[in-house]
């Protein structure tokens, strides 16, 4: 069965300051690995994937993520943070089949 | 367009009532699917389809059936609600699976 870890529950971070959101993952087969963000009230929305190609994905509002398949890990980064990035933050995986396994979630708040 | 269109956006009921949460998308999408989200667990698959006529049990099925007569609609159907069915439903939408995901906002459901 795949599944996806998200270990820290809330990532804090001063506006400006670099940030780094977790994710490790464990699938058969090559993955498909995306992240998404949640705000209050909303449903989520796509930020990245990684399917195959550059292991350094780039995507919306200054987001990437560095894929390390030797680590199965798939973390968001984005050089400085705005008060504005602060949300819930999901990562997913989807292996062979047609289904796709979330990880819990990580807050994220930057302060001002 | 409007993406993906969940109602009601709010509902309570009466443990052992049965009810229809109506999933609609413009975009034709192949794919659709709805999950539940619970504090701390993410979003989890309840079913999904990958074409009109098409739908698969995801990671947790039970107490939930679903169609797909047409591409545009994935009504779930709640059978006989239990307070264990309290939850955020997203229903979301994708040209196949694989894709990223469209979300719609999302009905808040309480059992009683």
């Amino acid at each position: 069965a795949q599944s996806v870890a998200q270990p820290e529950d809330q990532v804090n971070v001063a506006e400006g300051n670099p940030l780094t959101v977790k994710c490790t993952y464990s699938v058969s087969g090559n993955p498909y690995l995306f992240w998404y963000v949640q705000y209050p009230n909303r449903g989520l929305q796509f930020l990245l994937k990684y399917i195959t190609g550059d292991n350094l994905v780039k995507g919306s509002y200054g987001f990437e993520a560095e894929f390390n398949k030797s680590q199965t890990s798939f973390h968001l980064k984005k050089p400085s943070a705005l008060v504005s990035d602060s949300a819930l933050y999901f990562c997913a995986v989807q292996g062979a089949g047609n289904m796709l396994t979330f990880g819990g979630g990580t807050r994220l708040m930057v302060k001002p | 367009n409007a993406g993906v269109t969940q109602t009601p956006k709010f509902q309570v009921l009466k443990t052992g009532q049965s009810m229809t949460l109506q999933c609609a998308q413009d975009m034709n999408h192949e794919y659709m699917s709805w999950y539940r989200q619970d504090p701390g667990m993410g979003l989890r698959l309840i079913h999904y389809s990958v074409g009109a006529g098409i739908t698969d049990q995801g990671e947790v099925p039970n107490g939930y059936n679903v169609s797909r007569s047409t591409t545009e609609d994935f009504p779930l159907r709640l059978l006989s609600a239990a307070p264990s069915q309290t939850s955020v439903y997203f229903c979301a939408s994708s040209y196949v699976a694989g894709q990223p995901q469209h979300f719609g906002d999302g009905t808040r459901l309480s059992i009683l």
